[in-house]
């Protein structure tokens, strides 16, 4: 069965300091894969998403991830973190067959930004 | 605009109860889904639907019931409501049902069960 494991429940950087999110998957097939960002009472919104391709992609708020299928890890990095990074992330394998669109999500981590 | 909308934000019940929540986009998808966030913030899908048909049905108590009048709307009704419905439930959409379709999430309705 397809699941997500994310590590690290909590991580604390201080502001200006890199960042790496772990997360492992464990799918038969090529994996879809997402990060998502949850704010305080937010939903949830996209960072970036693998697919095929190049493996280190990029995404939106100077995120990016890396694919390495020998590790079936899928790692959320940014070189600076800044104080509204903070906030709840999510890795996110998306079901390829029966077209149903699932997703299963990891546990979270929860980044919390020093000043 | 908001792409995703859920009413209520906040529905605070007591057990027994019957509430709904109701769920609206306006980005054209053909697919809406449920999920269940529980306190340590696990993400659960529930249902999907798919141009106003069921595809996704997980282990889910038969007190909940998904309704999608339109493809722009998907609600859920919670029968007989119990603490452990006590939750953040978001509403998503995506353009195909594939897993590699982009969702788009709500901003969540907490529901708290007294």
């Amino acid at each position: 069965a397809q699941s997500v494991t994310q590590p690290d429940i909590h991580i604390t950087v201080s502001e200006g300091a890199s960042l790496e999110l772990r997360c492992n998957y464990s799918y038969g097939a090529t994996p879809y894969l997402f990060w998502y960002v949850q704010s305080p009472g937010q939903g949830l919104q996209l960072l970036l998403k693998y697919f095929s391709g190049d493996t280190l992609v990029q995404g939106i708020k100077g995120f990016e991830a890396e694919f390495k299928r020998s590790q079936s890890s899928f790692n959320l990095r940014k070189p600076s973190v800044h104080w509204s990074d903070a906030a709840e992330y999510f890795c996110a394998v998306g079901h390829g067959s029966g077209n149903t669109g699932k997703l299963i999500f990891g546990q979270g981590t929860t980044l919390q930004v020093k000043p | 605009d908001t792409a995703v909308s859920q009413t209520p934000k906040y529905l605070v019940t007591q057990m027994g109860n019957d509430k709904s929540i109701k769920c609206e986009q306006n980005l054209g998808h053909d697919t809406m889904y449920w999920y269940k966030q529980d306190s340590k913030k696990f993400l659960k899908i529930m249902f999907s639907y798919n141009n106003k048909e069921l595809i996704i049905n997980e282990t889910v108590p038969n007190r909940f019931s998904p309704k999608s009048p339109d493809k722009a709307h998907l609600n859920l009704h919670i029968n007989s409501l119990e603490l452990g419905d006590s939750a953040v439930y978001f509403c998503a959409s995506s353009q195909v049902a594939s897993g590699s379709g982009e969702q788009y999430f709500g901003p969540g309705t907490r529901l708290t069960v007294t």
